[in-house]
């Protein structure tokens, strides 16, 4: 199994900075590799996919990059509503696939 | 646009079978995604891939976890335009937050259901 491997755990982030959010696979994903934002009481979110495109309607804010093994989320400035759990999930053995443990972003 | 329901008991007793089913509206099960998952979150963890089935051309494939590939059963009712998750055996350590989730504009998990929420206990 693929294990993926987020980092940090909790990021504190003040309202309008920038927030960089990592995640390593234990093996190659190529560019199978998606961001989800969640929120308390509420389902998963998709952001990203392929690594990089963004999914419909999410704002520009949102970019994704890496390949293989390492892979980053960053939000270019941190809204109100941006504060949440992400977590990343791989899908290179679609339909089969593993997410990492999360990184809540609170507020700093 | 695609939209997903889970329903099924909230309670379900150590030992016996969780029955969630999820109902698809905005396409059709037959002609849409294919490919229809189960995913859970225990309370404050992490979300966990289940299985997925593949439903295309009137046959389907089924891909579970290997940790639950013994206790998982997926299947695809086309007349109620539903898929369901059976899980058997089950103990308090399936209490979770159970969603289903399918593709519907990129190649993984766009479209997710609100979720349901199921503890085992007696």
């Amino acid at each position: 199994e693929i294990v993926m491997t987020q980092s940090p755990a909790t990021l504190s982030v003040s309202p309008g900075e920038r927030a960089t959010l990592s995640c390593r696979a234990s093996q190659s994903v190529s560019s199978k590799l998606a961001w989800y934002q969640q929120k308390p009481g509420q389902a998963p979110r998709l952001l990203i996919y392929g690594a990089s495109t963004r999914a419909t309607g999410i704002p520009v804010r949102f970019s994704g990059s890496g390949s293989g093994t390492e892979f980053t989320l960053t939000i270019s400035s941190l809204q109100s509503e941006d504060f949440a759990v992400y977590y990343c999930q791989q899908y290179n053995n679609w339909p089969a696939g593993t997410f990492g443990q999360g990184t809540k972003v609170e507020i700093k | 646009q695609l939209q997903l329901q889970e329903s099924g008991p909230r309670l379900v007793k150590p030992s016996e079978t969780l029955s969630l089913t999820c109902t698809v509206s905005g396409g059709s099960i037959s002609s849409s995604s294919y490919y229809w998952g189960w995913m859970r979150q225990p309370p404050g963890k992490g979300l966990e891939w289940i299985g997925t089935i593949y439903y295309g051309g009137n046959t389907g494939s089924t891909y579970y976890h290997p940790s639950l590939k013994s206790r998982v059963t997926m299947s695809v009712d086309t007349s109620k335009n539903q898929f369901s998750l059976n899980l058997s055996s089950v103990t308090a350590a399936d209490t979770a937050v159970y969603y289903c989730a399918s593709p519907d504009q990129s190649d993984t998990l766009d479209v997710w259901g609100q979720g349901t929420t199921v503890t085992v206990s007696s």
